[in-house]
């Protein structure tokens, strides 16, 4: 089953811009994690957040959670066009570590 | 990718054949994962060890099985009574405890004919 769905599908923006992507998640979690994914390759990780926080900067990435409304912002500022990937919210609800994974937002950074 | 390996990259298998997948880490993780995606879609857990020789079904297992004999290892094999195995099989591996992320394998494509 999906737990997270992705807001948007796809994305398309211009070098320089921000892009934001948004995740919605059903159960109650441990924490949340968000992966990126170049086409037709593993996942990169790049951001947890766990549920007792709000929100965690790393590098040009912020992510926000709000467990109230069971959401997750993943926001990329000043994008570049290597950022072109496929990105999802991964949640953990503490049952052996197991994720349950959006259907990710296909963002497209372009020159 | 780093510390996890997946072989072969690409898979071609006729239907009716069984196939394994290799994964292997050496990262001294002791949980592993398997994965399925689908074109455009997200993962969906098939299999899943927290231990070597014990492992749990995920959402989809149905079709698959595995095994975790060494720490290092853990192998899915697609077996003939998966009806739609065609997709991309990812592994994954982590440290015990809620705070670490899952690192991954680049992954394989498989493709039934």
């Amino acid at each position: 089953s999906q737990q997270g769905e992705e807001d948007p599908q796809a994305l398309s923006i211009q070098e320089g811009e921000n892009a934001t992507m948004n995740c919605s998640y059903k159960t109650s979690i441990n924490n949340l994690q968000w992966y990126r994914q170049n086409s037709g390759r593993g996942l990169v990780h790049l951001i947890l957040i766990r549920s007792n926080e709000r929100e965690k900067h790393s590098g040009r990435l912020r992510v926000t959670l709000d467990t109230s409304k069971k959401s997750s912002s993943l926001l990329i500022t000043a994008s570049r066009a290597a950022d072109t990937a496929s990105y999802f919210c991964a949640t953990d609800t503490g049952t052996a570590s197991k994720l349950t994974f959006g259907t990710g937002t296909r963002l497209q950074v372009t020159l | 990718d780093g510390g996890i390996t997946q072989s072969p990259k690409y898979l071609f298998r006729k239907e009716g054949q069984n196939v394994t997948l290799s994964c292997e880490q050496n990262l001294n993780h002791d949980a592993m994962y398997w994965y399925r995606q689908d074109p455009g879609q997200g993962l969906r857990l098939i299999y899943y060890s927290q231990i070597v020789n014990d492992f749990q079904k995920g959402d989809i297992a149905e079709g698959y099985s595995v095994s975790r004999e060494k720490k290092e290892s853990f192998p899915l094999t697609v077996t003939s009574a998966q009806k739609n195995p065609t997709a991309f099989y990812l592994c994954a591996s982590k440290p015990q405890g809620s705070i670490y992320e899952q690192y991954f394998g680049p992954g394989t494509r498989l493709t039934v004919t």
